[in-house]
């Protein structure tokens, strides 16, 4: 069956960086588009970008251009989302999801926690 | 950018009752790239409607889209014990926004 499983709960500074994985099983790896989704603690959804596993194009959401990366390995099958220069505004459960473009979002991973803090 | 409007914030109704959310978008959102999610506090996201009518693989009956341009609604139309969450509504015709939810709570 169709899994994304994502790496465990974070800590950061304000100022560091934080690589969240998203390891995919159960379809063809490259053949969707991984978009990344947080919320923030009492917060709604936040759009963050996709990564097209196919040929490497990304989107970016405005408000973290410059400090986001989505990047894939196709190998393992995994998608990475690193953030930097992180603030306290950046603690959130980020999560990644399987992209069918007009049929929407129809598999997440389990969300990870990501919490920045002196 | 596409804002997303939902009301309302919180319904508060009982098992076995209707449900109506609106979702109402800025701009018209081309070929009704409309999705809504449900979405539980410890869970991941659960796509219900893509397309603003059509329901998700594994997705009961029960749920229902319907709206073009601006104004959406999901309709839930016997609520389940389940069925109280959050319900966000995200436009990816432009960009790709999420309303800011509706919370169903039991009454």
């Amino acid at each position: 069956q169709v899994q994304l499983v994502q790496s465990g709960a974070e800590v950061r500074k304000p100022g560091a960086s934080v690589k969240v994985s998203c390891k995919a099983s159960g379809y063809t790896f490259t053949s969707y588009v991984i978009t990344w989704v947080r919320q923030a603690p009492g917060q709604g959804l936040e759009w963050m970008g996709w990564i097209s596993v196919y040929n490497g194009d990304t989107n970016y959401a405005q408000n973290l251009q410059g400090r986001v990366t989505m990047t894939t390995d196709t190998s393992t099958s995994t998608a990475y989302m690193e953030l930097r220069s992180l603030i306290s505004d950046d603690t959130a459960v980020y999560y990644c999801a399987r992209d069918r473009g007009y049929s929407g979002y129809d598999r997440w991973g389990q969300g990870t926690l990501v919490t920045v803090s002196s | 950018e596409i804002v997303l409007t939902q009301s309302p914030g919180t319904l508060s109704l009982s098992p076995g009752e209707r449900a109506t959310l609106s979702c109402r978008a800025s701009q018209s959102v081309s070929s009704t790239y409309l999705a809504w999610y449900q979405h539980k506090p410890g869970q991941a996201p659960r796509l219900l409607i893509f397309g603003a009518s059509s329901r998700a693989t594994g997705i009961p009956d029960r749920f229902s889209g319907s709206g073009s341009g601006t104004d959406f609604t999901l309709t839930i139309s016997r609520l389940e014990p389940e069925d109280f969450a959050v319900y966000y509504c995200q436009q990816y015709g432009s960009s790709f926004t999420f309303g800011p939810g509706t919370k169903v709570d039991i009454k």
